[in-house]
């Protein structure tokens, strides 16, 4: 198993251009997520998806897309970059997150944005 | 929604030493409190994870404490090598929510 995979590593945005951060998984999990880490601030929830077409929003939403039309893939679209989105990004899957209790969940390696 | 603490921001140890790392959240209705290892430019890595049916669990070195009423748990790291050297999270999540709620991270020093 590959885990949890997310491309691209490295990216410059100049303001106002979109991208899409690549988020995948082999383990056939259901539950998925983005968060963003910024110094400082821990990691904040951006969207999350419970399965194969459910998004919904997290703590931090604002100026990001999301879509989950797999249960593999979920992709974060940015669409008008801004300095404020410069951050770590990470993508995160889990077995199952509506159960009474939650199960543990995996993170990516991590997509490093820079908008300038 | 959940809020958690976490202190201290920084902390230096002797290699050989102790660490305590101390988390406290805000909402009563949290039962899954995860911690993560983060190395410099790596992804954040589970360590060692707790439920709320449980009040201590234990992995080698490493220990986490969970006091429900008071509502606040603890990791401890035992006799610390310099491979502990990174930044630990930890985190809180009830069933059902929308995903997890971390600290802002402690940076553990082990000075040699």
């Amino acid at each position: 198993n590959a885990g949890v995979t997310q491309t691209p590593k490295f990216q410059v945005l100049k303001t106002g251009q979109s991208m899409t951060l690549q988020c995948a998984q082999d383990m056939n999990h259901e539950y998925m997520s983005w968060y963003r880490q910024d110094p400082g601030m821990g990691l904040r929830l951006i969207h999350y998806s419970v399965g194969a077409g459910i998004t919904d929003q997290g703590e931090v939403p604002n100026g990001y897309n999301v879509s989950r039309s797999t249960t593999e893939d979920f992709p974060l679209r940015l669409l008008s970059a801004a300095p404020s989105q410069t951050s770590v990004y990470f993508c995160a899957s889990s077995y199952s997150i509506w159960t009474p209790e939650p199960y543990e969940q995996y993170f990516g390696p991590g997509t490093r944005l820079t908008v300038t | 929604g959940e809020n958690v603490e976490q202190h201290p921001s920084t902390l230096s140890v002797q290699e050989g030493d102790s660490a305590v790392i101390k988390c406290t959240y805000s909402d009563s209705a949290s039962n899954y409190f995860p911690w993560y290892k983060q190395e410099l430019g790596k992804r954040p890595q589970l360590i060692i994870d707790i439920r709320s049916n449980v009040g201590e669990k234990k992995d080698q070195r490493i220990a986490v404490t969970l006091n429900k009423t008071a509502k606040h748990f603890s990791l401890h790291i035992t006799e610390t090598q310099p491979e502990d050297s990174a930044v630990y999270f930890c985190a809180a999540i009830r069933g059902g929510a929308d995903g997890l709620t971390f600290g802002k991270g402690t940076h553990l020093i082990i000075q040699p």
